[in-house]
């Protein structure tokens, strides 16, 4: 079936770092999501993208919709404790329901 | 406005009996999805209801089932419980439209013993 994949997987970083990911589709995406969840807690939307290329920003988050139309990336700008989460990457892969990518575990050294 | 809210928060259930959990959608929202989220995944689609017809399935047995009410609420049903249906179960409101985002809401954490 249609898989998203994320990378890394988890990563450590330090307070006020750059951390980007990415998310890689075997089909093409009409639309990429980017959600953070917490522990025990549902997924909260981040950023939604509709178009390719199109680049979008969020406050400290950044997200691009790849040419490809096949993966799409998020950057978080000077990371503090709060970042720290899971963050997936969805899609609807052209029917009504979402595919989720693996995830990126997030933690932030203060 | 008030978001997407399940219930109950956490469940507790022995093998072989039956679970209802419960969702209701971001007012004005038609659509309501379920998802299962085992730790250390990301959710997996179940059912998605939009005005009170089903309109996808994932690949889920025969045990799980769910229907919407005229209000939009939805119930997610699972019979014969087994212990791999432990998960955290989602529920994600929408306009209905298909390229509409999914907001969700916090979950339904069952434990199956």
């Amino acid at each position: 079936g249609q898989q998203l994949n994320q990378s890394p997987q988890s990563m450590f970083i330090q307070e006020g770092e750059d951390v980007s990911m990415n998310c890689t589709s075997s089909s093409i995406f009409n639309t990429w999501l980017w959600y953070k969840q917490d522990p025990g807690e549902g997924p909260v939307l981040l950023i939604a993208l509709y178009k390719a290329g199109e680049l979008t920003s969020n406050g400290r988050l950044t997200a691009q919709f790849g040419i490809t139309r096949k993966d799409s990336f998020l950057n978080i700008s000077a990371s503090i404790p709060s970042d720290v989460g899971i963050y997936f990457c969805a899609g609807p892969p052209g029917t009504y329901k979402y595919i989720f990518g693996t995830g990126t575990r997030l933690k932030v050294l203060a | 406005d008030a978001g997407v809210t399940q219930s109950p928060t956490h469940l507790i259930k022995t093998r072989g009996q039956h679970v209802t959990l419960r969702c209701s959608p971001i007012s004005g929202h038609k659509s309501v999805s379920w998802y299962q989220q085992v730790l250390g995944q990301g959710p997996q689609f179940i059912f998605q209801y939009y005005e009170k017809e089903e309109r996808g399935r994932g690949n889920f047995p025969d045990r799980f089932s769910a229907r919407q009410f005229p209000n939009y609420s939805s119930e997610l049903n699972v019979n014969a419980l087994l212990l791999g249906d432990s998960a955290l179960y989602l529920c994600a409101s929408s306009t209905g439209q298909l390229t509409d985002t999914q907001y969700f809401g916090p979950g339904t954490r069952l434990t199956v013993l």
